[in-house]
């Protein structure tokens, strides 16, 4: 049973343009969100995290939205560069799960010049 | 060395091999994990060690042994792997209390042959 799933395996976005990529949960003990970005043959690199207090969370280019009633939340990505060109990760935490961030399954970001 | 490094970055190893894989953080953090990431399936947790002690352990095989000397060093030490144990083994740490933003090393691929 998957409790966090990122139901877009790939993404593809013009430079310049907004990307937004989407994550959904089924846990209502998750608290804490993360969207993590990984480069092939390099770790995930933490990017950005919401707290459930809050419904919006923005660093630069970069904003989590989340959306409770609809255990939903979003990442977007405004202007896209193709250096974005990434996996995604959404991943999840809360309740007494200390230590135990769940991931989703990744989408695949693909910024065209 | 900043960050959390990984040695080796590869190894190919036979089934009745025993090998160990090495982490270390310069991050100053107190809580490290091993995790693993198959083809085409999200990050799985394996283990968590909180200040130098095993939290958790998430049903991992007993061909699979960690060990945390302290809090800057982890180890998986491998002993007649299967070619299904075949991934990216990921280390990461964090502080144990939060914020819970978890950062990765670069991950070793290993290969069971």
């Amino acid at each position: 049973d998957q409790q966090v799933k990122q139901n877009s395996p790939s993404l593809s976005v013009q430079e310049g343009r907004i990307s937004i990529l989407n994550c959904d949960y089924t846990n209502s003990m998750f608290d804490y969100f993360l969207w993590y970005k990984k480069y092939p043959a390099e770790g995930p690199t933490f990017l950005i995290s919401i707290s459930s207090i809050k419904d919006k969370n923005e660093d630069g280019r970069f904003t989590v939205f989340l959306n409770k009633s609809a255990k939903h939340l979003s990442l977007h990505i405004v202007p896209s560069q193709p250096g974005d060109s990434a996996v995604y990760f959404c991943a999840a935490i809360g309740g007494t799960s200390y230590g135990k961030l769940t991931f989703g399954q990744g989408t695949i970001l693909t910024v065209h010049p | 060395e900043t960050g959390v490094t990984q040695t080796p970055r590869h190894l190919v190893m036979g089934m009745t091999n025993k090998k160990s894989l090495k982490c270390e953080q310069h991050l100053g953090h107190n809580a490290m994990y091993w995790y693993k990431q198959s083809a085409k399936k999200p990050l799985e947790l394996m283990f968590v060690y909180s200040l130098e002690e095993r939290v958790e352990n998430n049903s991992v095989p007993s061909r699979f042994s960690p060990e945390c000397p302290n809090s800057s060093h982890l180890f998986l030490h491998l002993h007649t792997l299967q070619p299904e144990d075949s991934a990216l083994y990921l280390c990461a740490s964090s502080t144990r209390d939060g914020p819970y933003e978890q950062y990765f090393g670069p991950g070793t691929r290993l290969t069971v042959t």
